[in-house]
């Protein structure tokens, strides 16, 4: 079946441009979960939703940063005000038990 | 705060050569212990989920053992298309934490 799928795949936003990334999580997957990935390191949490509920946003490195996963679906996380700090891997990842995590192939983004 | 170290960071083997990667953790209530693959440009790839001490999983040419202080992933007789990025993460309450990764390539 269809994995996790995000877009767009690449993203280059000049400072201070509000961008925008997307999840499309495996289809019944009822945890839904966002990580950063720096260039050489592990991916680090964000944030996690249990279908529409954001229940943990404690990896959210700055108020800059949203999420959103309004019909517990689809996600977006929303970076407003980009700076050169915030260029990274942005991961996605769902689950239907909640342990196993199953990710998409993520965004890289590029803040110049 | 729960924590994973990987060692080594990178490691090169010539084909058929076997070796282990470790991972070590401290986590408060471990609900289970995770070992990905990632390879470049791409998300990590779930590999194996161990619970307890003692479990032992295996796939193909990889096998992943658990203590309750470290994990290993055990490779033999690895090929070149077994080059990537292994990643090891450990859930205590919901949130994941990763380590950062061994660097694996292994030479024909």
């Amino acid at each position: 079946g269809a994995g996790v799928s995000q877009s767009p795949r690449y993203k280059v936003a000049k400072r201070g441009q509000d961008v925008a990334l997307r999840c499309d999580p495996i289809s019944g997957h009822v945890s839904l979960f966002w990580y950063q990935q720096a260039l050489g390191q592990g991916p680090e949490f964000l944030t996690y939703f249990q279908n529409e509920a954001q229940l943990d946003k404690s990896g959210l490195p700055s108020d800059r940063f949203f999420a959103e996963r309004p019909e517990g679906s689809v996600s977006t996380l929303k970076i407003q005000r980009t700076q050169q700090e915030d260029s990274a891997v942005y991961l996605c990842a769902s689950s239907s038990t909640g342990y196993e995590q199953f990710f998409g192939p993520g965004t890289r983004l590029t803040v110049l | 705060e729960d924590q994973v170290t990987q060692s080594p960071e990178a490691l090169r083997l010539q084909e058929g050569e076997s070796s282990s990667l470790n991972c070590s953790y401290t986590v408060s209530g471990l609900r289970g212990l995770f070992w990905y693959r990632q390879d470049p440009g791409k998300g990590p790839e779930f590999l194996f989920t161990l619970y307890s001490a003692g479990e032992e999983k295996e796939k193909e040419r990889l096998k992943a053992t658990l203590t309750k202080k470290e994990s290993f992933l055990h490779i033999t007789a690895p090929k070149p298309e077994d080059s990537a990025t292994y990643l090891c993460a450990v859930q205590g309450a919901q949130k994941l934490v990763f380590g950062q990764g061994t660097r694996l390539t292994i030479n024909p």
